[in-house]
């Protein structure tokens, strides 16, 4: 099994309508993070997560929201979706180690599609 | 704050040629430094990353990075490209306190000519 997985892998869904993508991981790691990728812009953050009681906005958390269920799952909403928010979605974990910062491990992401 | 530059948007390299791809950041102190690379539909796996000692490091697939300190530089090399590197790079900075998160750069993608 993945370290990272997302659920669904792939999602086409209409404007407006509520969406839920869905992230766990077996690295133990105590930070999660949802990024979005869009060509020419790179990854930039959605939301993050410290720990279960730990929620924070990123750059661009507008027309989303998350909930860090347990320690090993991270969802991301989206309340209602509009075409823009079409995009690759990715979550990624990261841990510290006794090097320092492991840096993040991603999953194989979420492609959305809002017609 | 921290940002991080990759010039090169595109670039396109025979196979059996070396590469370079440039990576120049912005920070107040020695960050941590990776490299990732994402194939075509997949998600971004770990090139080599680093953290402190010797500047020259290397990753996975034959893949070396120089961080050097004078340039904020910590560009990626491979001295022969094989036609399955054709991927899109990005290469991100970490704070060392743990306390803020990555930052990546806008990605490279590279094609490979056969």
């Amino acid at each position: 099994d993945a370290d990272v997985t997302q659920t669904p892998r792939n999602r086409i869904t209409k404007t407006g309508k509520r969406i839920m993508l869905e992230c766990s991981q077996t690295k133990g790691h105590d930070r999660m993070y949802w990024y979005r990728q869009d060509p020419g812009l790179g990854l930039r953050l959605i939301y993050y997560s410290f720990d279960v009681k730990d929620i924070n906005k990123g750059e661009i958390s507008d027309g989303y929201s998350v909930s860090r269920q347990a320690q090993a799952k991270f969802s991301l909403s989206l309340e209602s979706a509009i075409p823009n928010q079409t995009a690759l979605y990715f979550c990624a974990t990261s841990g510290m180690g006794d090097r320092g910062n492991y840096g993040y491990t991603f999953g194989s992401g979420t492609r959305l599609t809002v017609v | 704050a921290q940002s991080v530059t990759q010039p090169d948007i595109h670039i396109t390299v025979s196979e059996g040629a070396s590469l370079e791809l440039r990576c120049n950041y912005s920070y107040g102190a020695t960050p941590y430094l990776f490299w990732y690379v994402q194939s075509p539909g997949q998600g971004l796996q770990l090139l080599l990353k680093y953290f402190s000692g010797d500047t020259l490091v290397q990753g996975i697939k034959g893949f070396e990075a120089e961080f050097k300190r004078s340039q904020s530089s910590f560009n990626l090399r491979k001295p022969s490209v094989h036609w399955s590197d054709a991927a899109e790079y990005f290469c991100a900075v970490g704070a060392r306190n743990y306390g803020q998160n990555f930052v990546f750069g806008p990605g490279t993608r590279l094609s490979v000519l056969p």
